[in-house]
């Protein structure tokens, strides 16, 4: 299967909470991160977690990491229609800097 | 501010042309990677570099190549467009080996070939 996979839309009510979901197949990635594209823009890095940590908490975003499922999360807390975008989840493949994406997330936030 | 600059937003080329996405940073990265964004595909890698000169295919290098002459500047050659190569592409660099592998993302180049 793929490097990393995420399922492909999410929608959720302004001021609920997101969870966005992905898991990877190569443990050697040293960090785990989450990129946020807004329509029309490039990417953008939204958090990180080293691989030796399980969770990691910034502001309203909240990343899990499951080493033995191999498997990610990212958490949004109450929810704005600005945080409507694709999300990816990225590791690095192999010891160098190759960076592998998922297929993206399209969060859709309903006021 | 950091800046990874693509050298055009929108491209038209016909098919079977030779074509040049040109990519510049400004961060003395030593790594640096071209992607292609197709809807439900995600970003998929076509190419990576981690030195001047140096390159490494990505997962769906056919059709495509590379050069890096200079360690700010890095180029993806379409060396005979396709209708199958219309696309996003994107630029990224990141610091080298053993540090965070933080990526910055160009604004994208979005190629048809008609």
């Amino acid at each position: 299967g793929e490097d990393v996979e995420q399922s492909l839309f999410l929608s959720v009510r302004e001021g609920d909470s997101s969870v966005i979901n992905c898991t990877y197949t190569d443990s050697s990635s040293t960090y785990l991160y989450w990129y946020k594209q807004e329509p029309g823009a490039g990417l953008q890095l939204l958090t990180y977690i080293f691989s030796n940590m399980d969770m990691k908490q910034d502001q309203r975003l909240t990343v899990l990491l499951n080493k033995k499922d191999k498997h990610l999360s990212l958490r949004i807390a109450d929810t704005q229609t600005g945080d409507s975008a694709i999300y990816f989840c990225a590791g690095t493949r192999g010891q160098g800097g190759k960076l592998i994406f998922g297929q993206g997330t399209e969060l859709s936030v309903k006021p | 501010d950091v800046k990874v600059t693509q050298s055009s937003r929108y491209l038209v080329k016909r098919t079977g042309e030779k074509v040049f996405l040109e990519c510049v940073q400004d961060m003395d990265h030593e790594n640096m990677f071209w992607y292609r964004q197709d809807p439900g595909l995600g970003l998929r890698l076509i190419y990576f570099s981690y030195d001047v000169k140096m390159k490494e295919k990505g997962d769906i290098p056919e059709g495509y190549s590379v050069s890096r002459e200079k360690k700010e500047r890095f180029s993806l050659i379409l060396e005979s467009a396709s209708t199958n190569q219309t696309s996003m592409y994107l630029c990224a660099s990141s610091a080298g080996r053993g540090q965070e592998f933080q990526a910055f993302f160009g604004q994208g180049t979005r190629l048809t070939v008609v």
